[in-house]
């Protein structure tokens, strides 16, 4: 049973929009994540955060921002949306040993 | 930094056992995961195993770990069509402020 939630599901945009993906876990988890997965399977890390008030760039310099205003909501926002941003969006939440995932947003942006 | 890495890719017939390879290059990993993704889903943990074991198992699943090789293997007894799917190894600490390090991914193809 899914205690993190992420919506959209599925999010077709045109290019310049700005959208923000949500990421919700029921958990209390402090630690949570968001991967950004390519067509070829490769996880790259974007953005992490070990509490409230608490965000951090990760390894791939993806254009986005995060905020952590309140432990269970961890939203990524896209300010101007481009086709090199279509992709799956994951975003993942973890206390003590590995991490609970969502069941993603795929986002195309044409 | 650290590394992991897979082969991308493994098809065996159902029923056989399938073993799927991972090396990762950080001595100081503490804790190592294999994770399952079916298709249009998130990752699902499966089973992990702490760097000062050799081995773990949990019903179909063996997990062996060469600490001095730096190597990782998951083995899926009696194969199923529904274990069709990627795995993906993970490297950690159990404390501190760094993330999980995640292989590429290896798709498993089960043949009927």
């Amino acid at each position: 049973e899914a205690d993190i939630y992420q919506t959209p599901r599925y999010l077709v945009i045109g290019t310049g929009k700005k959208i923000t993906l949500e990421c919700s876990q029921t958990m209390g988890h402090d630690k949570m994540y968001w991967y950004q997965q390519d067509p070829g399977m490769e996880l790259h890390l974007i953005h992490y955060s070990y509490g409230v008030n608490s965000t951090e760039k990760g390894d791939l310099s993806s254009e986005s921002t995060v905020s952590r205003i309140r432990t269970e909501h961890f939203p990524l926002t896209l300010e101007s949306a481009r086709p090199s941003h279509t992709s799956q969006y994951l975003c993942a939440s973890g206390r003590g040993l590995g991490y609970t995932f969502g069941s993603g947003t795929r986002l195309t942006v044409v | 930094g650290e590394d992991v890495e897979q082969s991308l890719f493994l098809s065996v017939r159902e029923g056989d056992s399938s073993v799927i390879n991972c090396t990762y290059t950080d001595s100081s990993s503490t804790y190592l995961y294999w994770y399952k993704q079916e298709p249009g889903a998130g990752l699902q943990l499966l089973t992990y195993i702490f760097s000062n074991m050799d081995m773990k198992q949990d019903q179909r699943l063996t997990v062996l770990l060469n600490k001095k090789d730096k190597h990782l293997s998951l083995r899926i007894a009696d194969t199923q069509t529904g274990d069709s799917a990627i795995y993906f190894c993970a490297e950690g600490p159990d404390t501190g402020r760094r993330a999980l390090t995640f292989g590429s991914g290896t798709r498993l193809q089960v043949q009927p």
